[in-house]
Parts: structure tokens; C-alpha cells; sequence
């Protein structure tokens, strides 16, 4: 059984602030990971993908991808209140084009 | 706009009926996918498209049966509702068939009385 798992939160961080968002998945064949954003009441956004281990940068946004680990973490810098969202990590694995949900992570920043 | 879109937004019925959802995507994406949210937001996977051919069937009940008249569309039908298939509905696509991101409708909230 895959398995994606996340921390359900909430996370709170100061406006400003760094906030750091974990996930760990099950699968050493993993092979794509995503993070997408989900506002209340609205559909999943995609904001980051990463293939290989390191540092992924994209504006306030960093993702960090440990294979041997297999841990994905996402940054967000300088943390605005309009991040205040549900954060899904997502994992692919092998040929078919599947992906796994973790549960997200609720992030609120506080003004 | 190019975009994964899907109707109805909402649909509340009666315990029992049969409805249908379509959703449609003009990114020009090979593979369809819908997927259910429940109320403690988990999003799982239901069926998968690949040039209107089926190549994932999570566990779902018979109840659900997708069909793909083209890559660019993908419709739900969903019969003899029950109050556990109240929950929201997404569409999504993406390219290829290797794990890539995958692109979301805005969802269907189904809610069944």
C-alpha cells in the first residue's frame, strides 16, 4: 500500500515568516512530487514538481527532495496572509500516471 | 481559457437517483482522471482516461462508471446514489504517461439528502 503522509496541521507562522511544510512517502520507486495549494472551497493548484534530489526554487517557493529519505519539504518565504491554504503533497510512481494525495497540511498565516 | 472544466458546480439530490457529471479539457492533455474529496479533504483517485481508454480503476463501486468519448472528455454517471457518495468531485488531466502534474477542474459538490 503507498502512502503519503503530511502533518494535518494547522501550521501557524507570523506574517513574514518561513514556513516549512513536510512529507514523507512509502514507495522507494517514487519517481515525480508535487505540491499543490487548495484554498477552502476551491480546486488543487498546482505550485511545485521536483524529479531529482536537491533544491527546487520558484519565487517565495522551495522545494527539497531527499530520495533517500523519502521526504519532499516545501518552503515558503516571506509567508504572506494570502498563503493561508491547504498545502497536498502528491508522489508518482512508475509507468502509469497516478498520483497519491496526503491528507495536506493546513497552513494559516497571521497577519 | 484553456482549462479542465466541469458541470454541474453543484448537485444536490435525492438518496437513490442516478446523475451524471461531465467534465471537459482543452489543454490538449491525454489523460483524464477523476477523483473524490471527502469531508476531511482526502483526495483519492477514482478512475484514469488515457486516449479514452481505461488504465486505472481504483476501488469503487460499480455504482460509478466513467465514460471517455474522446481525450478531451470525461464524463461520471453515478447510480442509485447513496449519502457516502456526498462529497466534491474533481476532474483533472495531464500529458503522457509517465507521473506528471496534473491540472484540476473547479470540482462538483454532490450532496445527497
Amino acid at each position: 500500500q503507498k502512502e503519503v503522509e503530511q502533518n494535518s496541521g494547522p501550521l501557524s507562522v507570523p506574517e513574514g515568516a518561513i514556513a516549512s511544510l513536510n512529507c514523507t512517502y512509502s514507495d522507494r520507486g517514487s519517481q515525480s512530487f508535487f505540491w499543490y495549494r487548495q484554498y477552502s472551497g476551491k480546486s488543487p493548484e498546482l505550485i511545485m514538481s521536483i524529479y531529482s534530489n536537491g533544491d527546487k526554487e520558484d519565487g517565495r517557493f522551495t522545494a527539497q527532495l531527499n530520495k533517500a529519505s523519502q521526504y519532499v519539504s516545501l518552503l515558503i518565504r516571506d509567508s504572506q496572509p494570502s498563503d493561508s491554504a491547504t498545502y497536498l503533497c502528491a508522489v508518482g510512481w512508475g509507468g502509469a500516471n497516478n498520483l497519491f494525495f496526503g491528507t495536506g497540511t493546513r497552513l494559516t498565516v497571521i497577519p | 481559457d484553456t482549462a479542465v472544466s466541469q458541470t454541474p458546480k453543484y448537485l444536490v439530490t435525492q438518496m437513490g437517483n442516478d446523475k451524471s457529471i461531465k467534465c471537459e479539457q482543452n489543454l490538449g492533455h491525454d489523460t483524464m482522471y477523476w477523483y473524490k474529496q471527502d469531508s476531511k479533504k482526502f483526495l483519492k483517485i477514482m478512475f484514469s482516461y488515457n486516449n479514452k481508454e481505461l488504465i486505472i480503476n481504483e476501488t469503487v463501486p460499480n455504482r460509478f462508471s466513467p465514460k471517455s468519448p474522446d481525450k478531451a472528455h470525461l464524463n461520471l454517471h453515478i447510480n442509485s446514489l447513496e449519502l457516502g457518495d456526498s462529497a466534491v468531485y474533481f476532474c483533472a488531466s495531464s500529458q503522457g504517461q509517465r507521473p506528471q502534474p496534473q491540472h484540476f477542474g473547479d470540482g462538483t459538490r454532490l450532496s445527497i439528502l
